[in-house]
């Protein structure tokens, strides 16, 4: 079995301050995905990256930057922080071969003051 | 577009008593669409709960099926007698082969009282 683990669970920031979350896997998958849950709505995707030093945007890309440096590891960056976006952002991890099945860190809480 | 509707929530049944939490997409952009369902139990992360790849097929764990019809666009949680520890919140999710996005529902909480 693999981990995915994401830090920190809580990043506490001011508003218009860049905040840095990181992603680390050792499910040796190809692809990565960071995901953004705000209270009572479903998952939204932010990017994803089908391999090291790869980057696509998802639909909720404005406002964020992502770095994968390394196949392991994936970093979302809110460039600006805003109130209106504290919310629990989900990393994520898969590989082809088990039907796209998503393997998910606990999550990382912002919080904007 | 590509959507997926489910079961607002929150939910309340009591143990040993019948489970059905709906779910619905809509696949426009989806050539074969993969359906799964991920559950969040209390203090835990996000994990698959179950997932069926072909329309027509049933996919089960720990109790709970759902089977993938493709007529209806549906894919429905059901557990026939439900556990106090399958208390959690369910999300319903849409994909395909690729690498593109996964469609979420906004997910069920479901409470089991003892």
């Amino acid at each position: 079995g693999g981990i995915i683990t994401q830090t920190p669970k809580f990043l506490i920031g001011q508003e218009g301050q860049k905040l840095t979350l990181k992603c680390q896997q050792n499910f040796n998958h190809d692809t990565m995905y960071w995901y953004r849950q705000d209270s009572g709505k479903g998952l939204r995707l932010i990017y994803y990256s089908i391999t090291e030093n790869d980057l696509q945007k998802g639909d909720l890309s404005e406002g964020y930057d992502a770095s994968r440096e390394k196949k392991s590891s994936f970093s979302l960056t809110v460039t600006s922080a805003q109130k209106n976006e504290m919310a629990v952002f989900l990393c994520a991890s898969s590989i082809r071969s088990s039907g796209n099945t998503l393997y998910f860190g606990e999550g990382s809480r912002l919080i904007v003051v | 577009g590509d959507s997926v509707t489910q079961t607002e929530g929150p939910v309340t049944v009591s143990e040993s008593e019948s489970l059905i939490i709906n779910c619905t997409y809509s696949a426009t952009s989806i050539a074969y669409p993969n359906l799964f369902w991920y559950v969040r139990y209390p203090g835990e992360g996000l994990q698959l709960l179950l997932k069926v790849i072909t329309a027509g097929q049933k996919g089960s764990s720990r109790g709970f099926e759902a089977t993938y019809n493709k007529e209806t666009t549906s894919f429905h949680l059901q557990k026939a007698s439900v556990q106090e520890s399958d208390s959690a919140v369910y999300y319903c999710a849409l994909g395909d082969q690729g690498y593109q996005n996964f469609y979420f529902g906004k997910g069920t909480s479901l409470t089991v009282i003892p």
